[in-house]
């Protein structure tokens, strides 16, 4: 099945710095999801993004699907920023199954 | 709207007992997604259902676990005869499954604990 690597493992940030995430992918894929696992351990989604680029506020996400990557930018950051980011992908399904990278944990410090 | 909701949020159970746990997913969603997150890993898939149809279970560890949507909605998942290993955070999903968008939205997780 596909495989999922996340980069860095740990981030540690002084509040109002920027910073990008970066997920590889082994396959083409029909889902990319960027989640934020809080504290509690509620998985929230962050973006889906198969391909292309979107922006959510502070947040944005760029997929290169032709080079099986995808990358999650947070600019001036905020220690509520703080937590648990993944990457997830499905392929080869016609369902969409997500297989997740371990994750990256940023600290924000204030 | 309401989104995906599980119950208990936590579950203390001794080795060897039957555990339920429940999911109920965003109203009219037809996929629905079970999966295991051990302490400091990411999310494994265990099973799918596309309304009552279990269509993939390649995931559930063992023939203890045992999932079911019976009426295309409300999803349980069973774990019989628990084991210390089984202690995890079992979270739910669901998807709308339009044509090409397969985003899926999780619920807040039961977290078990086998003692």
């Amino acid at each position: 099945g596909i495989q999922v690597e996340q980069s860095p493992p740990d981030l540690i940030l002084q509040e109002g710095a920027n910073s990008t995430l970066r997920c590889n992918f082994s396959d083409s894929v029909n889902n990319l999801q960027w989640f934020h696992q809080n504290p509690w351990g509620q998985l929230i989604n962050l973006f889906y993004i198969p391909s292309g680029t979107k922006q959510n506020g502070r947040l944005s996400a760029t997929t290169v699907a032709t080079e099986r990557y995808s990358l999650l930018y947070i600019s001036s950051s905020q220690t509520t920023d703080s937590g648990v980011y993944f990457c997830a992908s499905a392929g080869g399904t016609s369902y969409g199954k997500l297989t997740f990278g371990q994750g990256t944990i940023l600290t924000v410090h204030p | 709207g309401a989104g995906v909701s599980q119950s208990p949020r936590y579950k203390v159970a001794k080795r060897g007992q039957d555990v339920a746990l429940r999911c109920d997913p965003i109203s009219g969603h037809v996929s629905l997604f079970w999966y295991q997150q051990a302490l400091g890993q990411g999310p494994e898939f265990l099973t799918y259902f596309q309304n009552e149809a279990q269509l993939d279970k390649s995931g559930l560890p063992s023939d203890r676990f045992f999932a079911e949507r019976p009426e295309g909605s409300v999803s349980t998942l069973k774990i019989q005869r628990t084991q210390q290993e089984d202690s995890a955070v079992y979270l739910c999903a669901s998807s709308f499954f339009r044509a090409a968008v397969y985003e899926q939205y999780f619920g807040p997780g039961t977290r078990l604990t086998v003692t």
